[in-house]
């Protein structure tokens, strides 16, 4: 069936260091894919999203690239910020609502 | 514009105990999503409404979880009796209805259950 892996976490980075969370999926079909971020104490948030193949999401100084040859959706950033700490899930849709989301990679940046 | 609203936001009950959650979607939301989050792990689909029918219940455990979303705005989500292992956080998601491309899914806070 359809699924998502990513990295295990935590990631710990220093501030401005370069980022990427890995995401891989496997699906029937082409599916959307998404990254999600989830601050302490709060709900999930739409990150960026990419919609078919070599589409590049970004959003707030992260990007990801949809590569249906290697169906991966590797979040990046080139400098983070200690503000940037957080839970970060990527998903995956192929139809119009059910969302199958990964385990999540929890990111640590300290100043 | 008001997010996704959920309450509590932490409950403790020892198993075998009832627990009710309750969600408040974005207004002219007509979608609305139940989702588990065991540490660890991802958002698990529970259910899914659309106004107030349900759409998909595949995954809800229905021996002792139940859902309504009387009127097709608020919903909640029920566990009766409780067990160890639905310790986790429960999040309401919230979208409008789209016949095609993706719906994004706002979320709410979630409530943290822990069952002892």
């Amino acid at each position: 069936g359809n699924s998502v892996t990513q990295m295990e976490g935590p990631v710990t980075l220093s501030e401005e260091a370069f980022l990427t969370i890995n995401c891989t999926y496997t699906a029937t079909g082409y599916p959307s894919l998404f990254w999600y971020v989830q601050y302490p104490g709060e709900g999930l948030q739409l990150l960026l999203k990419a919609t078919k193949a070599d589409d590049k999401g970004s959003n707030k100084g992260f990007e990801a690239t949809y590569r249906k040859e290697t169906t991966s959706f590797h979040l990046e950033k080139g400098s983070v910020q200690v503000s940037d700490s957080a839970v970060y899930f990527c998903a995956q849709t192929s139809g119009t609502y059910k969302y199958i989301f990964g385990t999540g990679t929890r990111l640590k940046v300290l100043a | 514009e008001a997010g996704v609203a959920q309450s509590p936001r932490y409950k403790i009950i020892e198993k075998r105990q009832s627990v009710a959650f309750w969600c408040n979607p974005i207004s002219g939301h007509a979608t609305l999503y139940w989702y588990q989050q065991i540490l660890g792990q991802g958002p698990k689909l529970l259910i899914q409404f659309q106004n107030n029918g349900v759409v998909d219940d595949s995954q809800l455990p229905k021996d002792r979880f139940s859902a309504e979303r009387l009127k097709g705005v608020d919903s909640t989500l029920k566990i009766q009796p409780a067990k160890l292992e639905d310790s986790a956080v429960y999040l309401c998601a919230s979208s409008l209805i789209r016949t095609s491309g993706y719906n994004e899914q706002f979320f709410g806070p979630g409530t943290r259950l822990t069952v002892l």
